[in-house]
């Protein structure tokens, strides 16, 4: 099983703010990671796969990244609307998700 | 649009059975694989199990396979979930997910959810 480790669990920031959100995989998925975001009482929605291609309708802000078994979220500047959980999602062997980084007002 | 609408979530005994539904519209149906992924109340995310578009192949979760059944039914554009003896931890809500490609594990759209509670 791949395990996928998500850092920090929670990171307090304010709007405008620059964002990285980190994930790590125990072994190697290749660019086989997707990002989601999801709110309070509603089900998830992808943001990227591929490690770094946006997903439809996604703004430009978000951006994905990858260097070996490491990958990145960055939310350029973030907005009101953007505080969130987040997950990264490894579909490479299975399905395994991290564990979510909160996002949450400072 | 494409829309999928879960039902069937119920509070229910442990070793009990439960039957999810979700209906599909607004895509081929019968041309995507199609997963359930679960999330524990205040948890985060567990992929549960997938069915192929034609209903042939499926592969489950370790921790639910002998006790949990994916099928669908391809002329009612509805996928479903058998949970038989189910667990404490089996609470959770389950959403239904389809795959971005037809054979994709990673999803683009979900459902709402439907919570099922296992407790005595």
């Amino acid at each position: 099983e791949i395990v996928m480790t998500q850092s920090p669990a929670t990171l307090s920031v304010s709007p405008g703010d620059r964002v990285t959100l980190s994930c790590r995989a125990s072994q190697s998925v290749s660019s086989n990671l997707a990002w989601y975001q999801q709110k309070p009482g509603q089900a998830p929605s992808l943001l990227i796969y591929g490690a770094s291609t946006r997903a439809t309708g996604i703004p430009d802000r978000f951006s994905g990244s990858a260097s070996g078994t490491e990958f990145t979220l960055t939310i350029s500047s973030l907005q009101s609307e953007d505080f969130a959980v987040y997950y990264c999602q490894q579909y490479n062997n299975w399905v395994s998700f991290g564990q979510g980084t909160k996002v949450e007002i400072k | 649009q494409v829309q999928l609408v879960e039902s069937g979530g119920d509070v229910v005994q442990p070793g009990r059975s439960l039957r999810l539904s979700c209906v599909a519209s607004g895509f081929t149906f019968g041309s995507f694989a199609m997963h359930w992924v679960r999330q524990a109340p205040g948890k985060g995310l567990e992929w549960v199990a997938v069915v192929s578009n034609d209903g042939t192949n499926k592969y489950y979760e370790d921790s639910v396979k002998g006790r949990f059944t994916i099928s669908r039914d391809n002329s009612k554009n509805t996928l479903y979930l058998q949970m038989n003896s189910l667990r404490a931890e089996d609470t959770a809500v389950y959403y239904c997910a389809k795959g971005l490609y037809s054979g994709s594990y990673y999803f683009d759209y979900w459902g709402q959810g439907t919570l099922v509670t296992v407790s005595s």
